[in-house]
Formats: structure tokens, C-alpha cells, sequence
């Protein structure tokens, strides 16, 4: 059974490229949550997606971020206009459909965002 | 809104001993779940151990245990026999028990070395 996949590992783009980062959750999981980690910090919670929904997205930037979860294909991460700020790991994580926060969540490896 | 405090930035311990890491959480919730994760160099995020609010008893994972004080909001990680294999990064972090799945609230994360 494998477990959330993350792509690409690593991106470099330069600053007002776009970066699109993709998260597949684990079999099973219809729950997908990204997390953003600033060198030296720990993850911050930015957006919380079920298939075709936004449920929360109290942690993403108002502008330049977006993010999707459609029906068919993994979740997307865009980040449009990349500025050298927006350089961090960027998690992804998934938990099962049933609707229960004791279920633990899962993590993919990350993508590795750099703005030069 | 729930906060996760991790008060020491940075620990070490010598190989084969103990080590307390410490964590408390600020919530006027009665129901909620805790957990530990560890980050190593490669960064990936490994579940370590989880504990559910309603539980009275610690919970225990071999060489990892808690010590969960409800009334003090406070919910430490020792390390028992510390390996080599033990030095990273670690967070605790506080997920809501209510409207059922929830993110994930993150701790700004201890940096575990030990020493051979």
C-alpha cells in the first residue's frame, strides 16, 4: 500500500514562474491537507481539501496560492508568481474518509520549493 | 485557536540514556488528540506516538512514552535507550476532536542530538 506520493521532491523556479506541486493521499484516504515548513520552523497548516472541496483554507495566502483536489487526479499546490519567500518544504498529508480526527494523518515526503 | 509551545529549541543526550522532551498546548477544548512526530535529516514526517485526550493512561510505543497532564496542558515525550538513530527533529502537535477531521497544530519543533 503505498503512501502519500509527493511530485516533484525538488523544484527550482524563478521568481514570477509558477509552481505547481502534486500530492496523491494514500489508498483509501479521501482527505488531503497541505503544510508549509519555513527553514527552521515547524509545519504550518495551509489549506484542508476533500474531493472537489475546499474545507478550510484558513491557512493560505490570500493571493498568489491556490489549491484543488478534483474528482480524478491528485491534489495541486499552485503558487503563482513565485517570490523568493515562498522557498520552504511543502507537506502534504492524507487521512481516511471517516470522519474521525483520531485517525492519524499521514505524510508524504515533500517538495522542496527554491526561488532564485 | 488552539497553540502548541515547544520550550526547548534544541536537546542532546548521550547514547543508551533518557530524554524528556517537553510540550504544552493551550485549548478550552475537553476532547482532542495529541501526537509526536519525528523529523529526520531525510524530513520526512514519521508518527511517533499519539495519545487521546480521554484516555487517562500514557501511552507507550517501546523505547517512546508520554506523560500526558490533562489539567496542565502539558504532554512531554521521553526517550528511552536513546540510538543513534534517535537524533532529529521533533514535533507535538494538537489535533481538534471536533467537526470531525481536522488539521493538524504544530509545535515550532525540538532538535534532538545524541552523542555517542
Amino acid at each position: 500500500n503505498a503512501g502519500v506520493m509527493q511530485n516533484p521532491r525538488h523544484l527550482v523556479r524563478r521568481r514570477g514562474q509558477e509552481a505547481r506541486l502534486r500530492c496523491s493521499p494514500m489508498k483509501g484516504h479521501s482527505h488531503v491537507y497541505w503544510y508549509r515548513q519555513l527553514p527552521e520552523e515547524g509545519l504550518k497548516f495551509m489549506v484542508y481539501l476533500q474531493k472537489e472541496n475546499i474545507i478550510d483554507e484558513s491557512g493560505m495566502p490570500k493571493e498568489r496560492f491556490s489549491a484543488e483536489f478534483p474528482k480524478e487526479g491528485p491534489s495541486i499546490l499552485r503558487i503563482q508568481q513565485v517570490v523568493r519567500g515562498d522557498s520552504a518544504a511543502y507537506f502534504c498529508a492524507s487521512s481516511p474518509r471517516t470522519g474521525s480526527s483520531g485517525n492519524t494523518i499521514y505524510f508524504g515526503e515533500g517538495s522542496w520549493l527554491t526561488v532564485v | 485557536a488552539q497553540t502548541v509551545t515547544q520550550s526547548q529549541p534544541e536537546m542532546s543526550v548521550q547514547e543508551a540514556e533518557t530524554v524528556t522532551l517537553s510540550c504544552t498546548y493551550d485549548t478550552s477544548e475537553s476532547d482532542y488528540y495529541l501526537f509526536w512526530y519525528k523529523q529526520p535529516p531525510s524530513r520526512q514526517m514519521i508518527l511517533v506516538i499519539r495519545q487521546e485526550a480521554y484516555k487517562q493512561q500514557n501511552a507507550t510505543e517501546n523505547r517512546f512514552s508520554v506523560n500526558f497532564q490533562k489539567a496542565a496542558k502539558s504532554f512531554s515525550l521521553k526517550i528511552s535507550d536513546s540510538q543513534l538513530g534517535d537524533a532529529a527533529m521533533y514535533f507535538c502537535a494538537y489535533r481538534s476532536s471536533n467537526s470531525g477531521n481536522t488539521p493538524l497544530v504544530f509545535g515550532k519543533g525540538t532538535r534532538l542530538s545524541v552523542i555517542a
